[in-house]
C-alpha cells in the first residue's frame, strides 16, 4: 500500500544512454512533481503536472521529458545522459497545487549514477 | 533566492536533549513546511505553518514562524536516537511560484544513545 512509488530504485548507466524513471501514486492526488537532489542534498524542483498537464518546468534541459499518461503516473525520460545528471530523483504528489494544501508526499527516490 | 537555508548544517546531541534547527528565507511566503529525510529515503512531511500563524505543535515538534525576520525554527524535544535524520525547511509562495516548494540544504541531526 505504498503511497508514492518509483522504479527503479537504483540506475547505473553509461554517458549518452537514454533512460526512464517511473512514478505512481495511489493517493488520488491531482498534482505530481519531479525533484533532483544533488550530492550536497540540495533538493530542487524540476517539473510539476496537474491532472496530466505540465504546470511547472523549472528551466530543465530538454533532454529531460516528463510524461503523464494519467494523473496517477508521472514518468521521467532522460536522453543523452551526462555525468552531471548523476543524482537522486524524487517523485512527489500533492492534493492540489492551487490551494493551501501544499503538503507533498515523496517517493523513495531513484539513485542515478552516470559513468 | 527563494529557497530556505537551514542552520546549523549539522547538529549532534545526546538522547533526551532538545534539538533546535533554524531556517531563513528571503521572499514572502504562503506557508513554510518542515520535512525529514532518513538516510537513503524520501522526504516525509512533518509540519506546515501558515504565514498568519506564529507557532504550531505536533507531538514532540514545535515550529515557530517570524515573517518579519523571515525565519522559522523547528524544536524537537526529548530527542531519541530514531530522530537521527536530515531536516529540511521548504517555503511555499503564491503568484508565479504557486505550487513550488523551495527547499534548503537541510540540517543533519545525529542523536546519540
Amino acid at each position: 500500500d505504498t503511497a508514492v512509488s518509483q522504479t527503479p530504485k537504483y540506475l547505473v548507466t553509461q554517458m549518452g544512454n537514454d533512460k526512464s524513471i517511473k512514478c505512481e501514486q495511489n493517493l488520488g492526488h491531482d498534482t505530481m512533481y519531479w525533484y533532483k537532489q544533488d550530492s550536497k542534498k540540495f533538493l530542487k524542483i524540476m517539473f510539476s503536472y496537474n491532472n496530466k498537464e505540465l504546470i511547472i518546468n523549472e528551466t530543465v534541459p530538454n533532454r529531460f521529458s516528463p510524461k503523464s499518461p494519467d494523473k496517477a503516473h508521472l514518468n521521467l525520460h532522460i536522453n543523452s545522459l551526462e555525468l552531471g545528471d548523476s543524482a537522486v530523483y524524487f517523485c512527489a504528489s500533492s492534493q492540489d497545487e492551487t490551494g493551501d494544501q501544499e503538503t507533498q508526499y515523496f517517493g523513495p527516490g531513484t539513485r542515478l549514477l552516470v559513468l | 533566492s527563494q529557497q530556505g537555508e537551514e542552520d546549523p548544517q549539522a547538529l549532534s546531541i545526546q538522547e533526551g536533549e532538545n534539538a533546535t534547527m533554524n531556517c531563513s528565507y528571503k521572499t514572502s511566503i504562503n506557508n513554510l513546511q518542515w520535512y525529514r529525510q532518513n538516510s537513503g529515503r524520501g522526504l516525509v512531511h512533518l509540519i506546515l505553518i501558515r504565514s498568519n500563524e506564529r507557532e504550531k505543535h505536533s507531538g514532540r515538534l514545535r515550529v515557530t514562524l517570524d515573517t518579519s525576520k523571515k525565519s522559522s525554527s523547528l524544536l524537537i524535544t526529548a530527542s531519541r536516537a530514531a530522530d537521527t535524520a536530515s531536516y529540511f525547511c521548504a517555503t511555499a509562495g503564491g503568484g508565479s511560484t504557486l505550487g513550488r516548494l523551495y527547499f534548503g540544504r537541510g540540517t543533519q541531526l545525529t542523536v546519540w544513545p
